[in-house]
């Protein structure tokens, strides 16, 4: 069965005060690992797809990496827009859904 | 990347009624996926629908609970039955991205339905 952990649940950062978000799994095979955004009220966002160890992908302030075990979310200079829920979900070899874990709550105060 | 839209955006029922949910695409999709997240809890797969055949639930999701249409390629609905109030969530639908979602490297997401069941 596919697992994905993320910590921590919550973080509170300061205007640019950099940091990073974990997302650890177990998957059968890796087809590829996901990185979203939540804003309340609101629907998932899509931000990465990683597929293999030593991948990286950036977007603005994020970069997002993979090893074989975790992945991270790294926030440079962070801004009070990107308070968001960040949601790490894997997509394991067979499956053709989205298997997500619990999220990770950033609140970034100016 | 696909444009998803649904209906209604939220609801306030009524124990033992039952809501349908809409789920519209801008594109052609092979299949479109149906998601409960709980308060203050991440994304649970309900079922995989698939046009011209039957919905694939997942553990602890059942058909009379949580009836599936899928008439067409650009369309779904999602009925929560016989509510309670642990049915409370918001319901999202998600389709594949590429042409004719048929690529997962990217899943897009609706904005969801948020149920309140009293």
């Amino acid at each position: 069965e596919d697992q994905v952990t993320q910590s921590p649940e919550a973080l509170r950062l300061q205007e640019g005060e950099s940091s990073s978000l974990n997302c650890s799994y177990t998957v059968s095979g890796l087809r590829g690992l996901f990185w979203y955004r939540q804003d309340p009220g609101k629907g998932p966002e899509f931000l990465f797809t990683l597929y293999s160890a030593g991948e990286e992908k950036e977007k603005e302030r994020l970069k997002a990496t993979l090893t074989k075990k975790e992945s991270f979310l790294h926030i440079t200079a962070p801004k009070p827009e990107d308070s968001a829920t960040y949601l790490c979900a894997v997509l394991g070899v067979g499956r053709r859904a989205l298997t997500f874990g619990s999220g990770t709550r950033l609140q970034v105060q100016p | 990347s696909a444009v998803i839209s649904q209906k209604p955006s939220r609801d306030i029922c009524q124990r033992g009624t039952s809501l349908t949910i809409q789920c519209q695409v801008d594109s052609q999709v092979t299949m479109m996926f149906w998601y409960r997240q709980q308060p203050g809890q991440s994304l649970t797969l309900i079922a995989t629908a698939n046009q011209g055949s039957e919905a694939t639930y997942e553990s602890g999701f059942v058909i009379d609970k949580f009836p599936i249409s899928r008439p067409n390629l650009t369309f779904s609905t999602l009925t929560v039955s016989n509510m309670s109030p642990e049915d409370s969530s918001i319901y999202l639908c998600s389709v594949p991205g590429g042409a004719g979602g048929n690529s997962y490297n990217e899943q897009f997401f609706g904005p969801g339905t948020r149920l309140t069941v009293l």
